[in-house]
C-alpha cells in the first residue's frame, strides 16, 4: 500500500516551453502533498505544500508564478514548470501522505527535467 | 531552529560487513518524528522507519536496526551483513508537530551514500 506514481519520469523540453509533472496516490487519499528539488548529490528542498482544494503553500524563494501547483483531488496534485529555464534543469520529487499517518511521506520516484 | 546533521558524505564497504550511518538532529520541541529514507539510484525514496520522540526504544528490522537516543539527540541506522542492494543515499529526516496543520515538514539531512561492494 501507500503508493505513489509521478509522471513523467524524465523530460526533455525547449527554453520558454511549460512542462507538467503529474503525482498521483494509487491506493490512498492523499491529505497533503510536497514537492521537491534534488540537486545532484544534494538532499531534497522542500518548494511547496498542497492540501487538496486550497492554494499551495510556497517555501522561501520559490517562485509562484514559476511553479504553479494545482491539488485538484485527493489523489492528484500536479506541478508546471513555466517558461523553463536551463537553470530549471533538475530532479523534482512529489510526496504524499495519509489521513492514517499523517506524517509519513510516500513518494514518487521523480521526475528528472533537462531544460535545453 | 532545526537541522538534521548526517556527517558521513559517503561510506564504503565491502559486502557483509556491518555499517552504521549516523544522524544527528537538532529541534527546540519536545514532540517531534524522525525517519528514515532509502533512494537507490532509480531516484524513489523509500521509506524506513518513524520514530516518535517519547519512544526511545531501538527497533530491529531484519538486517536493519536503528539506535535512538535523545540524551545525544541521535538516531543512528546500521546495516548488518551488508549486500550490494543497500547501496544507496540514505536520508535522516526530522518533523515536528505542526500545531496548526495537519503534520510538519520534513527536514532532510544531506544524506549519506553507501557503497557496498562485492
Amino acid at each position: 500500500g501507500a503508493v505513489v506514481s509521478q509522471h513523467p519520469s524524465w523530460v526533455i523540453c525547449k527554453s520558454g516551453t511549460s512542462v507538467k509533472i503529474e503525482c498521483r496516490s494509487l491506493d490512498f487519499q492523499a491529505t497533503t502533498m510536497f514537492w521537491y528539488r534534488q540537486f545532484p548529490k544534494q538532499s531534497l528542498m522542500l518548494m511547496a505544500t498542497s492540501n487538496e482544494g486550497s492554494k499551495a503553500t510556497y517555501e522561501q524563494g520559490v517562485e509562484k508564478d514559476k511553479f504553479l501547483i494545482n491539488h485538484a483531488s485527493l489523489t492528484l496534485s500536479t506541478l508546471t514548470v513555466t517558461s523553463a529555464h536551463p537553470e530549471d534543469s533538475s530532479f523534482y520529487i512529489c510526496s504524499a501522505t495519509q489521513a492514517v499517518a499523517k506524517n509519513i511521506q510516500y513518494f514518487g520516484a521523480g521526475t528528472r527535467l533537462s531544460v535545453l | 531552529a532545526q537541522k538534521v546533521t548526517q556527517a558521513q558524505t559517503e561510506i564504503s564497504v565491502v559486502e557483509k560487513e556491518d555499517v552504521t550511518l549516523d544522524c544527528v538532529y537538532e529541534t527546540r520541541d519536545t514532540t517531534y518524528y524522525l525517519f528514515w529514507y532509502k533512494q537507490p539510484p532509480s531516484g524513489e525514496l523509500v521509506f524506513l522507519i518513524r520514530r516518535n520522540s517519547f519512544d526511545e526504544q531501538n527497533e530491529i528490522s531484519g538486517r536493519y536496526s536503528w539506535n535512538f537516543q535523545k540524551s545525544t539527540s541521535s538516531f543512528n541506522f546500521t546495516i548488518t551483513a551488508s549486500q550490494v542492494v543497500d547501496s544507496a543515499v540514505y536520508f535522516c529526516a526530522l518533523s515536528e508537530r505542526n500545531y496548526g496543520g495537519s503534520q510538519g515538514n520534513l527536514i532532510f539531512g544531506k544524506g549519506t551514500k553507501l557503497s557496498v561492494k562485492p
